[in-house]
């Protein structure tokens, strides 16, 4: 059964450094999604990405955030400059129909930890 | 502001009891409603949505307009049920809520 798959699964970082986190989505998916949850909190909604740009993005996704699709299969999401607050599990989704199916397909996260 | 509230951080009950995770949202217009959950050491994965009502490992849920509400239930529980819960409306409006989480549950089922 195809699945998401992310990399790295645990990153630990100095705080100010550049961190890029890799995600392949299942491969006939279209809309690709990444997501957060810092530990002990909700899971938060960060940015969507469809037919090569972001379709929608949260608050938290600042300047200090970008995602690219830099080939037919990879997405990634790009920290310039980490903070200690941006220590939490991260995890790309993916589906094939968009917000309104409702379903996305999740991958098992990468844990970032900025010291 | 739109929101959605599973008011139970933990819930613990026995083999064979019946299960009811609350889940409240406020949001404007008519939001669609969905469970994912995460077992153990696996990936967040859908559960069921209201739009299809259908039961899915013994699971419900029914939306309730009126209280807001989207309790997920199921009559008699089973240890493998044991996981985070998490309700997830979607707001078919679109804007940058797109499908959001509530802070989940984790379920506990005692032997």
């Amino acid at each position: 059964e195809p699945e998401v798959t992310q990399t790295p699964s645990h990153q630990v970082t100095q705080m100010g450094q550049e961190v890029i986190l890799r995600c392949v989505p299942i491969s006939n998916h279209l809309y690709f999604y990444w997501y957060r949850q810092i530990l002990g909190q909700k899971v938060e909604f960060l940015v969507s990405f469809y037919n090569n740009e972001i379709s929608e993005k949260s608050e938290i996704f600042d300047d200090q955030f970008s995602v690219e699709r830099p080939d037919g299969s990879n997405f990634t999401l790009k920290i310039r400059s980490t903070k200690l607050e941006d220590s939490a599990m991260y995890f790309c989704a993916s589906s094939d129909s968009g917000w309104t199916s409702g379903e996305l397909f999740f991958g098992e996260g990468s844990r970032l930890t900025v010291l | 502001a739109q929101r959605v509230t599973q008011p139970e951080k933990l819930l613990s009950v026995f083999k064979g009891a019946p299960v009811e995770l609350k889940c409240n949202y406020s949001y404007s217009g008519s939001p669609e409603l969905f469970w994912y959950v995460q077992y153990s050491r696996q990936r967040l994965q859908l559960l069921l949505r209201h739009i299809s009502r259908e039961s899915i490992k013994g699971f419900t849920a029914d939306l309730n307009k009126g209280e807001t509400s989207f309790h997920l239930k199921k009559p008699f529980a089973q240890e493998e049920d044991s996981a985070m819960y998490y309700c997830a409306p979607f707001n078919s409006g679109g804007g940058a809520d797109g499908l959001t989480f509530g802070k989940g549950t984790h379920l506990i089922i005692q032997p």
